[in-house]
């Protein structure tokens, strides 16, 4: 089967614009999370969704929003980039989402650089 | 609110010697505790976790790391490290009925020859 798939890989942006990230969870996956790892520190919690609602929110400012589709894909949106957005963007998908029964498999990221 | 502290940014090491990885954390509530390791350009892999029961858990490849509820503490160890074991390291925590990871900042274990 396969894992989580992030889309794309690597992307280069300028300050002000808005960027859409994608995420497809592992099969049969119903929840997603999405965090954001600066160089050299972990990552931290952005979002998390479940059947399409948002379950969860870090500390992140408005310019951060996501969706969850039918299909349990995902999109993570970040709006008026700023050059601290520059970061890898990790979406994890698990079969449900509460508490560490239920293991979060995540995805290889995408590599956001803002110039 | 929970907090992990990973105590050691870099760990050098030579091939088949004993590594341990620090870690700390802090919440005000029961918690699950888990390490993550990171290869180069791939995302976070789970290692091992903790939920209940023994305090002490281990990996297929060799890792254990212990729960110390009154220390707070979830240190990884490895008595013999392999060159492929090269990697960060991040230790992570959730509360049992919350949503989300918590991360400490990552170990970089370097393994040389």
């Amino acid at each position: 089967d396969a894992g989580v798939t992030q889309s794309p890989t690597h992307l280069i942006k300028t300050r002000g614009q808005h960027v859409t990230l994608r995420c497809s969870p592992i099969s049969g996956h119903k929840s997603v999370s999405w965090y954001q790892q600066v160089l050299g520190q972990g990552p931290q919690f952005i979002f998390q969704y479940y059947e399409k609602e948002e379950r969860g929110r870090g500390n992140f400012p408005d310019r951060f929003s996501a969706r969850q589709f039918p299909n349990y894909s995902s999109e993570l949106n970040v709006n008026a980039l700023l050059l601290g957005d520059s970061a890898l963007y990790l979406c994890a998908s698990s079969l449900f989402p509460t508490g560490g029964s239920y293991e979060q498999y995540f995805g290889p990221g995408t590599r956001l650089t803002v110039t | 609110a929970q907090s992990v502290t990973q105590l050691d940014s870099q760990v050098p090491v030579f091939e088949e010697a004993p590594v341990e990885l620090r870690c700390n954390y802090s919440s005000s509530v029961s918690v699950y505790l888990f390490w993550y390791v990171q290869y180069p350009n791939q995302g976070l892999q789970l290692l091992l976790k903790y939920l209940s029961g023994s305090t002490l858990v281990e990996s297929i490849n060799g890792f254990e790391a212990e729960f110390n509820k009154s220390q707070t503490s979830f240190h990884l160890r490895k008595p013999s490290v392999h060159i492929s074991d090269t990697a960060e390291y991040f230790c992570a925590v959730t509360p049992v009925d919350g949503n989300k990871l918590v991360f400490g900042a990552g170990t970089i274990l370097r393994v040389k020859s």
